[in-house]
């Protein structure tokens, strides 16, 4: 069965650092979404990407990040300083049937 | 007020019990999705609804479009059943909004 697969399932940074988080879609899907999830709270929208540019994003989704696709197949999202409260468990997921990636886990110290 | 609420927020069964996870919403929705959480994080579409009823395997999900309700049953439960079940819906667009997830724990 086709996947979404997402790179590091982990990172620790420092305040202040810039983050990459990869993830790679099913390749014929055509929507791309990154939800994140803070420790102990429910999953939050954070952008959704179509046709190679974002068609929604939350207000959560501020000038610290930005998302692009560089490649056809990547999908990535960037968050340029990271801060304390940036530490959650991101999914990127594609299509509207909403195939999760295992997720990646940052924590920002 | 949250958008998709679930009850109960915990659930303790026995193994074997039936058990019903509710979801109510408050926003017109394209579809409604039931998800399988466990605790390494990872997250697993088990149904997505618009109208009427699924089932897969010991599960059933149900959709009441007219009151904005969705139920999640399984049957016959497992200890491995255990792990947070959160209800979702898609707005028109497509995005995701969750609930706050129902922890389940199934006792042997």
């Amino acid at each position: 069965e086709p996947e979404v697969t997402q790179t590091p399932s982990h990172q620790v940074t420092q305040m202040g650092q810039e983050v990459i988080l990869r993830c790679v879609p099913i390749s014929n899907h055509l929507y791309f979404y990154w939800y994140r999830q803070i420790l102990g709270q429910k999953v939050e929208f954070l952008v959704s990407f179509y046709n190679n540019e974002i068609s929604e994003k939350s207000e959560i989704f501020d000038d610290q990040f930005s998302v692009e696709r560089p490649d056809g197949s990547n999908f990535t999202l960037k968050i340029r300083s990271t801060k304390l409260e940036d530490s959650a468990m991101y999914f990127c997921a594609s299509t509207q049937n909403q195939y999760f990636g295992p997720g990646t886990r940052l924590l920002v110290l | 007020k949250n958008e998709v609420e679930q009850s109960p927020q915990n659930l303790t069964a026995q193994e074997g019990e039936f058990i019903t996870i509710n979801c109510s919403y408050s926003v017109g929705i394209s579809a409604l999705h039931w998800l399988q959480q466990h605790p390494g994080g990872g997250i697993v579409s088990l149904f997505m609804l618009s109208s009427g009823k699924k089932k897969h395997g010991r599960l059933i999900a149900t959709i009441n479009i007219q009151e904005k309700h969705s139920s999640l049953h399984i049957t016959a439960s497992h200890p491995r059943d255990s792990a947070v079940y959160i209800c979702a819906v898609s707005k028109y667009g497509n995005k995701l909004v969750f609930g706050a997830g129902t922890i389940l724990r199934v006792k042997s």
